[in-house]
């Protein structure tokens, strides 16, 4: 079975340049997440989506960072500008969830291995 | 506001010798706990879990102990092997709550 899927690994930009990374869940997952893990801290949920609607963004910073998930499958988080403080690893996670809405409780989440970008 | 705490940032064992990673939380509405493992330039991967109506659960050379009065939960590892040297992540979840709040986890480190 392949795991979630994440491009680019790596991204260097100047702070107030556009990024947008991309994730391809494990397949027949209906629930996808994105992470933002700085350096020394735990991941922090940015949102959830379950199939394509959006469960959770309430961290997530609607200024600058937007996120989509088309047909339910693929996603994209964008920043739009960039700043320093979004230098970080942003990790994709999928998960199985539950037909029918969102997951009473947190089933078992699978991470790609991240996209570390440095935000000069 | 961090809800969950492991505070200790490193933890070096010997081989063969026991590991234990601790980890605190503040929410009481927390009933499910999980441990993640991660390896430089990966993805954290889903280590073992205990729901809060279990003091202990136990998967091969790994147990996580929860003591919910103390908030407090431990992962042991035993026997401790060099593959096993990694960031650790305790996570957290309340019911009715898909969201999980993650420590800044532990690096262990075992010598050969």
């Amino acid at each position: 079975e392949a795991g979630v899927a994440q491009s680019p690994r790596y991204k260097i930009i100047e702070k107030r340049q556009s990024v947008a990374f991309w994730c391809n869940p494990i397949s027949g997952h209906a629930t996808l997440y994105w992470y933002q893990q700085i350096l020394g801290q735990g991941p922090k949920l940015l949102i959830q989506f379950q199939n394509n609607g959006v469960v959770d963004d309430s961290q997530l910073p609607k200024d600058r960072f937007s996120a989509e998930r088309l047909k339910g499958v693929d996603s994209t988080l964008k920043i739009q500008p960039a700043k320093l403080e979004d230098s970080a690893v942003y990790l994709c996670a999928s998960s199985q969830g539950l037909a029918g809405g969102p997951t009473r409780r947190a089933d078992t989440q699978y991470f790609g291995p991240g996209t570390r970008l440095t935000v000069l | 506001d961090q809800q969950v705490k492991q505070n200790s940032p490193s933890l070096s064992v010997q081989e063969g010798r026991i590991s234990i990673l601790n980890c605190d939380y503040t929410n009481s509405m927390f009933d499910y706990f999980l441990w993640y493992k991660k390896y430089p330039a990966e993805g954290p991967t889903f280590l073992i879990s205990i729901s809060s109506i279990k003091d202990k659960n136990e998967d091969g050379r790994f147990t996580v102990f929860l003591n919910k009065s103390a908030k407090h939960l431990s992962l042991h590892i035993v026997p401790s092997q060099p593959g096993d040297s990694a960031v650790y992540f305790c996570a957290a979840s309340g019911s009715n709550d898909y969201k999980l709040s993650f420590g800044a986890g532990t690096t262990v480190t075992v010598r050969a």
